[in-house]
């Protein structure tokens, strides 16, 4: 099983659309979860951290549901340069400080 | 502005070459990792550093080895390369063990003949 599931997409959605990508993670001990984007060509970049409470960047938000071992990402009024691939990562430094990506889901926000 | 570097962004070699991929990271973290990235995987952990001379084996070590003479400098050997080492590898450093941010590099693309 692997340690972080993601719907790899693609989802294209028209400019000003919201949009949700989930993530499953297997590992209940799991402390730290992250969302980063990784543009074509590019080195993934973190987007935002994921808090147990859930937290908000601009029109981005993002939430944990440790119960059900997922996190989500909302965008809101999508952008053209949204467009990207959005990777669920998890960590549990507890034991060895090791992060597990998610295969990452793709975004294509059409004009 | 935070930096990871690696020595080349793009690569041939033979198969059965020896191959040293450099990373070099300028903010005093001690923690360095190697990912390759192939399609439909994602970023998959081969070695990771938690401090000079200290290695621990990722998830996909086998063909690779790796070397951490100083904190800023991480290599990634592969031995004897094949065609399936063929991929993206990605560095990143991380400062501890609590921090939320990996800084990558921005890869070299392997190609093994």
């Amino acid at each position: 099983r692997k340690e972080v599931e993601q719907d790899p997409g693609p989802f294209n959605v028209p400019e000003g659309a919201t949009v949700a990508f989930n993530c499953t993670y297997s590992n209940s001990a799991s402390q730290s979860f992250f969302w980063y984007r990784q543009d074509c060509r590019k080195e993934p970049k973190l987007l935002m951290s994921v808090y147990s409470s859930g937290n908000e960047d601009g029109r981005f938000t993002a939430q944990l549901n440790r119960a059900s071992q997922y996190i989500s990402l909302l965008i809101r009024d999508s952008k053209l340069s949204d467009s990207a691939t959005y990777l669920c990562v998890v960590n549990n430094y507890l034991t060895g400080n090791q992060f597990y990506f998610g295969t990452g889901t793709s975004l294509t926000v059409i004009p | 502005d935070v930096k990871v570097t690696q020595s080349s962004r793009y690569l041939v070699k033979r198969t059965g070459e020896k191959v040293f991929l450099e990373c070099v990271q300028d903010m005093d973290h001690e923690n360095m990792f190697w990912y390759r990235q192939d399609p439909g995987l994602g970023l998959r952990l081969i070695y990771f550093s938690y401090d000079v001379k200290m290695k621990e084996k990722g998830d996909i070590p086998e063909g690779y080895s790796v070397s951490r003479e100083k904190k800023e400098r991480f290599s990634l050997i592969l031995e004897s390369a094949s065609t399936n080492q063929t991929s993206m590898y990605l560095c990143a450093s991380t400062h501890g063990q609590l921090t939320d941010t990996q800084y990558f590099g921005p890869g070299t693309r392997l190609t093994v003949l």
